[in-house]
C-alpha cells in the first residue's frame, strides 16, 4: 500500500541521549517535510527537502537534524534530546507544485524525559 | 508575522451545517489548504482553494476570498465521524505552508 512509513510510533528517551526518527515513503514524491505538532499550537516545520540531496531549515530547527539520501528516505536525529523536544513528530511529503497536498505519515509520539 | 486565525473550538448537532473560519495575514499567498485530522492520526487533506470562490466536495465545501484574507470550511449533513480537528493552511510568497492551530470539532448527537 502506498503511503509514508513512520517509526517507531513512541518512544520515551532520556535527555541527553541520540535519537533517530525514521521516515520512508514509496510514492515517488520529491519533497519530503518534518513536522512537530503541540498541543494549541499549529504544526511547526522542522526541516525539509525539495528534492534528494537537498535539505533546508524550517521554522524550528535546532536541535534537529536530517538527512535525504535518496528519494524514499527522510531520517530525523535529535542529537543530544532535551525535555522541550517532547512532542508528535510527522513525516509527510508530497510532490512538486503549489497545489500539490501534503501526504502524512501516521506520526511518532516522542516523550523526553 | 504571518498568521493564521481559526476558533478553538465548535460544536454542532449531528445533521446539522457548521462553518469554520480562516482568516490569514501573510507574506504572499499560493494557495489555502484544509486537512482534516483526529485525535491521535495524522492529517488527511480535504481541499484546496487559489482562486476566490467556493469548491465544492461532497458533504464539504472550502471557500477563498483572497481580497479579505478569508476562508471557511462548510461541512453539511454532519455525521458523528465529523468530529475532528481542522487545521487551516495558507501557503505564502516563498511556498511554505503556515498552519493554524486548527478547531476541534464537536458532534452531539
Amino acid at each position: 500500500i502506498a503511503g509514508i512509513t513512520q517509526a517507531p510510533t513512541s518512544q520515551i528517551l532520556a535527555a541527553g541521549r541520540r535519537m533517530t526518527l525514521r521516515c520512508t515513503q514509496d510514492m515517488r514524491h520529491n519533497a519530503m517535510y518534518w513536522y512537530r505538532q503541540d498541543l494549541g499550537l499549529g504544526l511547526r516545520l522542522i526541516h525539509y527537502s525539495n528534492t534528494a540531496g537537498t535539505t533546508g531549515k524550517g521554522e524550528v530547527p535546532d536541535g534537529y537534524s536530517v538527512s535525504r539520501a535518496n528519494t524514499d528516505d527522510f531520517p530525523l536525529t535529535l542529537a543530544s534530546a532535551v525535555p522541550s523536544q517532547t512532542s508528535v513528530y510527522f513525516c509527510a511529503s508530497s510532490l512538486a507544485g503549489g497545489n500539490s497536498p501534503l501526504h502524512f505519515g501516521n506520526g511518532t509520539r516522542l516523550t523526553v524525559t | 508575522g504571518q498568521n493564521i486565525d481559526q476558533p478553538t473550538e465548535m460544536t454542532a448537532t449531528e445533521g446539522a451545517i457548521v462553518q469554520i473560519n480562516c482568516t490569514y495575514q501573510t507574506s504572499g499567498f499560493n494557495g489555502l489548504f484544509w486537512y482534516q485530522q483526529h485525535a491521535g492520526e495524522a492529517p488527511t487533506f480535504l481541499s484546496y482553494n487559489v482562486l476566490d470562490g467556493l469548491e465544492e466536495k461532497g458533504r464539504f465545501s472550502s471557500f477563498l476570498s483572497r481580497s479579505k484574507g478569508y476562508s471557511y470550511l462548510l461541512l453539511k449533513e454532519l455525521q458523528m465521524k465529523d468530529s475532528a480537528s481542522y487545521l487551516c493552511a495558507v501557503k505564502d510568497s516563498n511556498y511554505q505552508l503556515i498552519w493554524g492551530a486548527g478547531t476541534k470539532l464537536i458532534i452531539k448527537p
